[in-house]
């Protein structure tokens, strides 16, 4: 185990509809990033927060958007949910630095129909 | 641009065998590769890593190869057991330097290694 969780496990939401997960950082890190994972493919990085402040996005829209609280926990909040929306959402954390290990959480698995 | 490539999909071995996964990565100036495993329904699990300035780790049962002039990076498992059966992925860390001011992490697809009894 990895320390780090995240809740809910599963969620469904309609189309339209907006969405809030929830992540807990592992103790001592102060760094979370969150990654969506469609079937069979690999994490694709959504962005990073780091000490309260988003410090690097990929190629996301603004609908995806987060939050970082001084005990560096996070929140992803996804807008307008659209059906390719549905997917894994994973979050890492891992301590500021310039090589340092990212550690998951188990996931929350997003439908949405 | 960027992308971790895994060159088989699937593996399948017999218990016992050892297991080589391999992965080639795009960026040059990627500094820190890490394997990770996922098992269904779970999120990825640290399994072992490999700074830059090195071209072989080992941990328990497993070997990380580097050869960065060719940019590949292959995971051995030794005496592949029922329980090693999941998805691989590697992935390449892009210095702060690199890619706009944070550390980033680019994985690739994945290999499944199917192990039979």
């Amino acid at each position: 185990e990895t320390g780090v969780t995240q809740s809910p496990t599963h969620l469904i939401k309609t189309r339209g509809q907006q969405v809030t997960l929830r992540c807990s950082s592992q103790s001592g890190h102060n760094t979370v990033s969150w990654y969506q994972q469609a079937l069979g493919q690999g994490p694709q990085f959504i962005f990073q927060y780091y000490r309260e402040e988003e410090n690097g996005r990929g190629n996301f829209p603004p609908r995806f958007s987060g939050l970082q609280f001084p005990n560096y926990s996070s929140e992803l909040n996804v807008n307008a949910l659209e059906l390719d929306d549905s997917a894994l959402y994973l979050c890492a954390s891992s301590q500021q630095g310039t090589q340092e290990t990212q550690y998951f959480g188990p996931g929350t698995r997003l439908l949405v129909l | 641009g960027e992308s971790v490539g895994l060159h088989l999909p699937t593996l399948s071995v017999q218990e016992g065998d050892n297991s080589i996964i391999n992965c080639a990565y795009s960026n040059s100036a990627s500094d820190y590769f890490i394997w990770y495993k996922q098992e269904s329904g779970k999120g990825p699990q640290f399994i072992i890593d490999i700074r830059s300035n090195m071209d072989k780790r080992q941990g328990q049962r497993v070997t990380v190869l580097l050869n960065k002039t060719v940019k590949h990076l292959s995971l051995q498992i030794a005496a592949t057991q029922p329980g090693d059966s999941a998805v691989y992925f590697c992935a390449e860390n892009l210095p702060s330097g690199f890619s706009g001011g944070y550390n980033k992490l680019i994985f690739g697809a994945g290999t499944r290694l199917a192990v039979h009894p």
